[in-house]
């Protein structure tokens, strides 16, 4: 069984560009959740998708936004990046609202 | 804003010895879950407590609940060095863990040398 595919692992960017990070969950899987993860903050809850909805959004600025295919595939999109925004993206994927599967995360640095 | 503290941050021990890591917060959750995380990889899944006063064991782990629904500790015995790595609590809220996202401990280094 396939497990959580976050692409790609790692990324370089320029402060003010734009990226997107991409996460297909395991089969069947309906729930999709974005978390940052810094040595200063540790993980910290980005927003949860369920069917294509946001069903909610962490304390994160307007910058941050993502979206849910019928697929269940999720996207997240983080634009005019700060040097702040230096960290490992993880999702996780779940059948319900418990019991959550991790990807490896991707490893993004701004410059 | 729910917090939760972890508690050590960091704790290196011989091989053999037991320990324990701590997992408090002023708010109650409506369940508790235990992640290990390795360098470069996501978070695994180790176990969930639901009920207060709840304890699971994984073999040489220990996880309890509190009564309260608001700290949870894990027991390693006779700690490996296979048992290194980064120990995360966190913590569902009453919404669902989707729904409100998950509440994560900043976590327990653990260095268990040989």
């Amino acid at each position: 069984k396939a497990g959580v595919t976050q692409t790609p692992r790692y990324l370089i960017k320029t402060r003010g560009q734009q990226v997107t990070l991409s996460c297909s969950p395991i089969s069947g899987h309906r729930s999709v959740s974005w978390y940052q993860q810094t040595p200063g903050q540790g993980l910290q809850f980005l927003f949860e998708y369920f069917s294509e909805t946001q069903r909610n959004k962490g304390n994160f600025p307007g910058r941050f936004s993502g979206r849910q295919f019928s697929n269940s595939r999720s996207e997240m999109n983080v634009s005019t990046l700060e040097l702040g925004d230096s960290a490992l993206y993880l999702c996780a994927s779940s059948p319900t609202d418990y019991g959550y599967t991790f990807g490896s995360g991707t490893r993004l640095t701004v410059v | 804003t729910q917090l939760l503290e972890q508690s050590p941050q960091f704790l290196s021990i011989q091989e053999g010895e037991n320990l324990t890591v701590y997992c408090n917060s002023s708010s109650v959750f409506s369940s508790l879950q235990w992640y290990r995380q390795e360098p470069g990889e996501g978070p695994v899944l180790l176990v969930t407590v639901v009920t207060g006063g709840e304890v699971k064991k994984l073999k040489r782990l220990t996880f309890q609940f509190g009564d309260a629904r608001k700290d949870s500790s894990l027991h390693i015995t006779a700690a490996q060095p296979g048992d290194t790595g980064l120990y995360l609590c966190a913590g569902v809220g009453y919404s669902g863990g989707g729904a409100d996202g998950l509440t994560f401990g900043k976590g327990t280094h653990l260095i268990i040398q040989p």
